[in-house]
């Protein structure tokens, strides 16, 4: 069990560009999430895969966020034409398929938006 | 609307004695509540989990009680530590389905020696 693995572990960027990040949950997971986080915060929902299937969108994913997971595996969560609000801790999360089970989080992708 | 609260003034306490954490929610029915834990600069780590059947779950020095009545959580670490010192989340699940937690926002802990 190596844990939920997250890249880049920070990203600096500049307003408007587009940023991509990764995530590899712990391998015989099936559920995947993403969570946003600011500072003083606690964590926020935004999306989850079971297996390959997007199941659920927050409605603070904007048109601007997109996030796949295309073969059941590893997940990539990106933002187009990032503004100053997305700054935040980005974090990916899984867990089995079984209900009521804990979330296994990353370290997270602490994205500043300049 | 759905509320979470958790005491958002640090808790400081000395070595050796309990700590309390609250967690509150309004206009929630859930079937469970988790708690974790967060360090500065990672990602939260999962403690203990209670149902909403269940009164207090116990785990080494921590233990949680639940009361669906009150829609209160209370979070206990007894024989408080210096490395204990971190954020505590409280987090419900609002779709009865595990698909999504909702968190609170948290409350920091800080133990002195």
């Amino acid at each position: 069990d190596t844990g939920v693995s997250q890249d880049p572990r920070h990203k600096i960027t500049k307003r408007g560009q587009n940023v991509t990040f990764r995530c590899d949950p712990i391998s015989e997971h099936n559920r995947l999430y993403w969570y946003r986080q600011t500072l003083g915060q606690g964590p926020e929902f935004l999306t989850y895969f079971q297996n390959e299937a997007q199941l659920e969108k927050s409605r603070l994913l904007s048109d601007r966020f997109s996030a796949e997971r295309p073969k059941g595996s590893f997940s990539t969560l990106e933002i187009q034409r990032t503004e100053q609000g997305d700054s935040a801790m980005y974090l990916c999360a899984s867990s089995r398929d079984s209900g009521n089970e804990k979330l296994f989080f990353g370290s997270g992708t602490q994205l500043s938006v300049l | 609307s759905q509320k979470i609260e958790q005491n958002s003034e640090a808790l400081n306490i000395q070595e050796g004695k309990t700590a309390t954490l609250t967690c509150n929610y309004t206009n929630y029915s859930p079937a469970y509540l988790q708690w974790y834990r967060q360090d500065p600069g990672r990602g939260p780590v999962f403690l203990l989990l209670i149902r909403e059947n269940e009164k207090e779950k116990r785990k080494e020095r921590l233990k949680v009680t639940f009361d669906t009545t009150l829609k209160q959580s209370l979070f206990h670490i007894t024989a408080s530590q210096p490395a204990d010192s971190a954020t505590y989340l409280c987090a419900l699940d609002s779709t009865g389905t595990a698909s999504k937690l909702t968190f609170g926002t948290g409350t920091r802990l800080q133990v002195t020696l």
